[in-house]
């Protein structure tokens, strides 16, 4: 089983609003992916956590803020968003970092 | 550094011809490589991918690519299109100490009836 659960599928808030992402993956994967992903580009990578620990952060603003609680779980607390944040929040997991990463569905995230 | 480019951003085939997409690297160690399917509204699915066992691939779906490391090439094949195959695809390098994916920008499937 190579499944990655994300939840909700899709959230609007305000930005005023503080939300969070989850993303679930049961397949003792201990990489962990946050990635943003804008219409007809590719994804972009924000956050990795390597064994509970994040490991890179690509300069992303601090109104995204990453935590992972145990090595099943990563969540993305989101919090005075803009306009511009509006895309598909894709997550990924791995066994390790270069391990073929697999994708959860996404959350559609619309910023009012 | 790593870099992927993808040669054309939209492929239009007919029912049940051959579908070819293109994919050209660049490292400077030797390469995994992988081929995402995305289908709209939906996350990425892994196709295939390489990781320097055997230079032809097969995957999901009835696609399959080769790997040349003269031509640096990962192209994606499959010898018969079916309008389900109607989908963005990319494909992405990882190596040495780069720690993540480089996605290419994309190649949008159509298939015509």
């Amino acid at each position: 089983d190579t499944e990655v659960t994300q939840t909700p599928k899709h959230l609007v808030m305000g930005m005023t609003n503080k939300k969070s992402l989850k993303c679930e993956q049961h397949m003792g994967h201990r990489a962990m992916y946050w990635y943003k992903q804008k219409a007809k580009k590719p994804p972009e990578l924000m956050f990795v956590y390597s064994y509970e620990k994040l490991s890179i952060n690509e300069s992303v603003p601090s109104r995204f803020s990453p935590e992972c609680p145990n090595s099943s779980l990563l969540n993305l607390h989101l919090h005075a968003l803009q306009p511009e944040d509006s895309a598909l929040y894709l997550c990924a997991s791995s066994e390790r970092d270069l391990d073929t990463q697999y994708f959860g569905p996404g959350t559609r995230l619309t910023v009012l | 550094a790593q870099s992927v480019t993808q040669l054309g951003s939209h492929v239009s085939v007919s029912e049940g011809a051959l579908v070819l997409l293109r994919c050209n690297y660049s490292s400077s160690v030797p390469p995994y490589l992988f081929w995402y399917v995305q289908y709209p509204n939906q996350g990425l699915q892994l196709l295939l991918k390489y990781t320097s066992a055997a230079t032809l691939v097969k995957g999901i779906n009835g696609f399959e690519a080769e790997f040349k490391k003269s031509e640096t090439s990962f192209h994606l094949t499959k010898p018969s299109a079916h309008m389900s195959d109607a989908a963005e695809y990319f494909c992405a390098v990882s190596s040495g100490s780069a720690r993540q994916l480089t996605f290419g920008s994309g190649t949008q499937l159509t298939v015509l009836p």
